[in-house]
């Protein structure tokens, strides 16, 4: 089975720009979950998806966005970008978002 | 509480050697929790879980301790190899609670661990 699949791997952007980042899980796997990497602040939670609707969401400014399709493909959208926004985002995917998640590769972000 | 990334603490160990892995979570609500490894470059990978209702379960050269009375995990790797290397996060959830709960790990801060050969 493959396992969860991230796109792009690396992206440069500029202050004020957004960005767009894609997520395929596991097949058969409903739930993604998204989470930022940082130095700094190491893993924290963005915002799961369950077919289609956000269930739960961290402590994250409106700038950060997401959603789901219905093959349970989820972007995420990061809006007028800030330095702070440079990070790995991960997401993980599980069957149903109680259980074991399995993280892709990530996105590596930087902002200038 | 949310996991702060500064000053990884870090275990050195010799090939061969066995070692433990410590972690304290935070929420004593939580009833799942998981061991991850990342590599550099890499997306963290599932090692084990436990689940509240146990207090060890084994896996192939890893086992994983849990002890709800001070809320700590550790994970215990058997013979160390070089290929090790990577930092060991801790995960912990409450599983099937809903709401506030849905997908969403609660990270520690992670331990650097290096095998030496």
């Amino acid at each position: 089975k493959a396992g969860v699949t991230q796109t792009p791997r690396y992206l440069i952007k500029t202050r004020g720009q957004q960005v767009t980042l894609s997520c395929s899980p596991i097949s058969g796997h409903r739930s993604v979950s998204w989470y930022q990497q940082t130095p700094g602040q190491g893993l924290q939670f963005l915002f799961e998806y369950f077919s289609e609707t956000q269930r739960n969401k961290g402590n994250f400014p409106g700038r950060f966005s997401g959603r789901q399709f219905s093959n349970s493909r989820s972007e995420m959208n990061v809006s007028t970008l800030e330095l702070g926004d440079s990070a790995l985002y991960l997401c993980a995917s599980s069957l149903k978002g109680a259980e074991t998640q399995y993280f892709g590769p990530g996105t590596r972000l930087l902002v200038l | 509480g949310e996991s702060v990334g500064l000053h990884l603490p870090t275990l050195s160990v010799q090939e061969g050697d066995n070692s433990i892995i410590n972690c304290a979570y935070s929420n004593s609500a939580s009833d799942y929790f998981i061991w991850y490894k990342q590599e550099s470059g890499k997306g963290p990978q599932f090692i084990i879980d436990i689940r509240s209702n146990m207090d060890k379960r084994q896996g192939q050269r890893v086992t994983v301790l849990l002890n709800k009375t001070v809320k700590h995990l550790s994970l215990q790797i058997a013979a160390t190899q070089p290929g090790d290397s990577a930092v060991y996060f801790c995960a912990e959830t409450k599983a099937n609670a809903g709401g506030t709960s849905y997908g969403k790990l609660t990270f520690g801060q992670g331990t650097i661990l290096t095998v030496h050969p």
